[in-house]
């Protein structure tokens, strides 16, 4: 089966760096992906990693060490727009390529 | 460009009375199409998802069906609500599996009281 791990709330300060990290576990690895939760709305996407290394998006970039089983977003300059859930997604092959999601960091940036 | 729609946006309903969400795509064809549940504070859950037409798959069992009667439209359906199928309920797609990116409807917000 699959698993992902991340911690379940985050807080920061506005302008801050947080990272929020995620560990998987699944047969069939097909990469690493994040999304972004306001509360009430849908999950939109942030970023992908197929490859081990950093792949940089404005304020957000993300990591993956497959090796490791690991990876993290990073949220730099954070804003008070910034507060909402994130999510780390592996796909799973069985279920047509659905994403499977974990169960979230609740980030709250504070003043 | 492609959307996809989603309604209704909140729903009330009492135990035991029947469910239809409806979720459309439009700009794209073929699409993979998925049901997820999202309880208040946790995580996704995927309930169906369909790589064609009338080609539906179930993750996990329930009193909760899906079908899809055309290729851009899947529909949730169930005959007796429980009190245990409140969530918020999105739909979503992608196009084909080379894709990553999964986009999501708005969400239904359905309480069963």
């Amino acid at each position: 089966g699959q698993s992902l791990e991340q911690p379940s709330e985050v807080t920061a300060v506005e302008g801050a760096i947080v990272q929020i990290n995620c560990t998987y576990q699944t047969s069939g690895f097909y990469g690493l992906s994040w999304y972004q939760q306001h509360d009430g709305g849908a999950p939109t996407f942030l970023s992908y990693n197929a490859l081990d290394g950093l792949e940089e998006t404005g304020r957000f970039s993300s990591f993956l060490s497959r090796s490791d089983s690991y990876g993290y977003l990073l949220l730099q300059e954070l804003q008070m727009k910034d507060s909402a859930s994130y999510f780390c997604a592996v796909r799973d092959r069985r279920s047509g390529y659905a994403l499977n999601f974990g169960k979230g960091t609740s980030l709250l940036v504070t003043p | 460009s492609q959307t996809i729609h989603q309604w209704p946006a909140t729903l009330v309903q009492p135990v035991g009375s029947p469910l239809s969400l409806e979720c459309t795509v439009e700009g794209t064809s073929n699409p993979n199409l998925y049901w997820y549940r999202q309880a208040a504070g946790r995580g996704l859950q995927l309930l169906f998802y369909s790589v064609g037409i009338g080609q539906i798959s179930s993750e996990v069992p329930q009193n909760l069906s899906a079908s899809r009667p055309q290729d851009r439209q899947f529909i949730l359906s169930s005959k007796k609500l429980l009190l245990s199928d409140s969530g918020f309920y999105l739909c979503a797609w992608r196009t084909g599996r080379a894709n990553e990116k999964l986009f999501f409807g708005s969400g239904t917000q359905l309480s069963v009281l």
